[in-house]
Parts: C-alpha cells; sequence; structure tokens
C-alpha cells in the first residue's frame, strides 16, 4: 500500500545545530508541503512544492529551507535550530487540489 | 488570502449524544473545504470534503457538513457519538486560485464522555 513516512519521530537537538526532517512518499503525488503544528494555532504551512525542483515558501517559513530532487522526498531542514522550532511537524501530499492531503505520522522536535 | 475559524475550542459531549463543531471562513474567492480528524500522537486523516454541486457532504464514521455559502460556513455534526470519537477536529479551506495549498483552523478538541 502507498504511504507517507516520515523520520525520525521524536528528535532531541540543541540551538545552533543543523536538522534535516526527513519526509518520503510512495503514492507518486507532485504536490508535497511541510505544516507544523503548535497549539493554539492549528497546522501552519512552512514549505511546500508542486514538483520535481519547484519549491515555495508558506506562511512560517523563516529558519526552514527545503529541496525537491525527486517525487518521492521533500527533506525540511533548520539552518541553526532555535527554541522557538520545538513543535511538531507533518509532512503531506496530494495528487491536485482537487484531492485530499495524505499526512504522515509527524516529527516531534524539541530544541534545548 | 484565507481564513478559517473555529468557533470552540474545546467540546465536551455525553455518549450517543448529538454534536455539531462550528466552522467559518473567509475568502475573496471561491473554496473548497475540509474536515480532518487527528487521533492521540497520530497524523491527520480526511472525513469530508467540499469541492461542489450539493451542499450537504456526508463523510466517514457517521460524520456529515453542511456548506452554507451565505453564512460562509462548514459545520460538522454527527447525531450519535462514541467514545472513540474523541479526537481534534480541523476544519481547512483551499481556494481555487491557491493550488493544493491549506489554510487551517485551530482546531476543536472533541471529548466524548461516558
Amino acid at each position: 500500500d502507498a504511504e507517507i513516512t516520515q523520520s525520525p519521530r521524536h528528535k532531541i537537538t540543541e540551538t545552533g545545530r543543523q536538522v534535516t526532517l526527513a519526509c518520503h512518499q510512495t503514492w507518486n503525488h507532485n504536490n508535497m508541503f511541510w505544516y507544523r503544528q503548535d497549539l493554539g494555532h492549528g497546522l501552519r504551512l512552512i514549505h511546500y512544492s508542486y514538483g520535481v525542483h519547484d519549491t515555495n515558501k508558506g506562511e512560517v517559513s523563516d529558519g526552514y529551507s527545503v529541496s525537491r530532487s525527486n517525487t518521492e522526498d521533500l527533506p525540511l531542514t533548520l539552518e541553526s535550530a532555535a527554541s522557538s522550532q520545538t513543535s511538531v511537524y507533518f509532512c503531506a501530499s496530494s495528487e491536485s487540489n482537487l484531492h485530499e492531503q495524505y499526512f504522515g505520522p509527524g516529527t516531534r522536535l524539541t530544541v534545548t | 488570502a484565507q481564513s478559517v475559524t473555529q468557533l470552540d475550542s474545546q467540546v465536551p459531549v455525553f455518549e450517543e449524544a448529538p454534536v455539531e463543531l462550528r466552522c467559518n471562513y473567509s475568502s475573496s474567492v471561491s473554496v473548497y473545504l475540509f474536515w480532518y480528524v487527528q487521533y492521540p500522537n497520530q497524523g491527520l486523516q480526511l472525513l469530508l470534503k467540499y469541492l461542489s454541486g450539493s451542499t450537504l457532504v456526508k463523510g466517514i464514521n457517521g460524520f456529515e457538513a453542511e456548506f452554507n455559502k451565505s453564512q460562509t460556513s462548514f459545520h460538522l455534526r454527527k447525531p450519535s457519538v462514541h467514545i472513540s470519537d474523541t479526537a481534534e477536529y480541523f476544519c481547512a479551506v483551499s481556494a481555487e486560485t491557491s493550488g493544493s495549498r491549506l489554510t487551517f483552523g485551530e482546531g476543536t478538541q472533541l471529548t466524548v464522555n461516558p
């Protein structure tokens, strides 16, 4: 069965370190998204991609970057982790804007 | 730009009671509307969606929602809830012109008590 996976599921890192969160989908979807979930804010879009080599900034993109070298993967990099980036991160993919987004299980990131 | 307001952050109900989770949106263009559910320590899964056509949409697990364009609302309802419906529910909107990008509300925690 097709799926979307994220790794690691839990990560603790120190302020200032570079961190990369992985997202892999086997749906063969062109559209991929990264969100962060914080209490009182719901899910907020960080970055998104509509295809290979396409990346776009979402509403909370500062301090984050993504790259899309193939259809299956959209890794999210925190260049220099900050305590404000402690959050739960979700990756999602979709076939088109008429189709639902499929979500991964999430990565809980703690920056100390 | 679009925005979504979920009017209740927490909704406690007793088992077998009806429930309504309220969602209002704002947008200057036509929208697609979604309800997602998140069980503890899991990702989100789709309950139902409105793209066009009938304004009453039926989803999984006995949930339904009604799109009301004049009131810019998309309230979620279930006539009789179960303990297993305890979860966080998110309303989301996607504008026709914004590709697949979703704007989420802040979520409503539904707690079903015995």
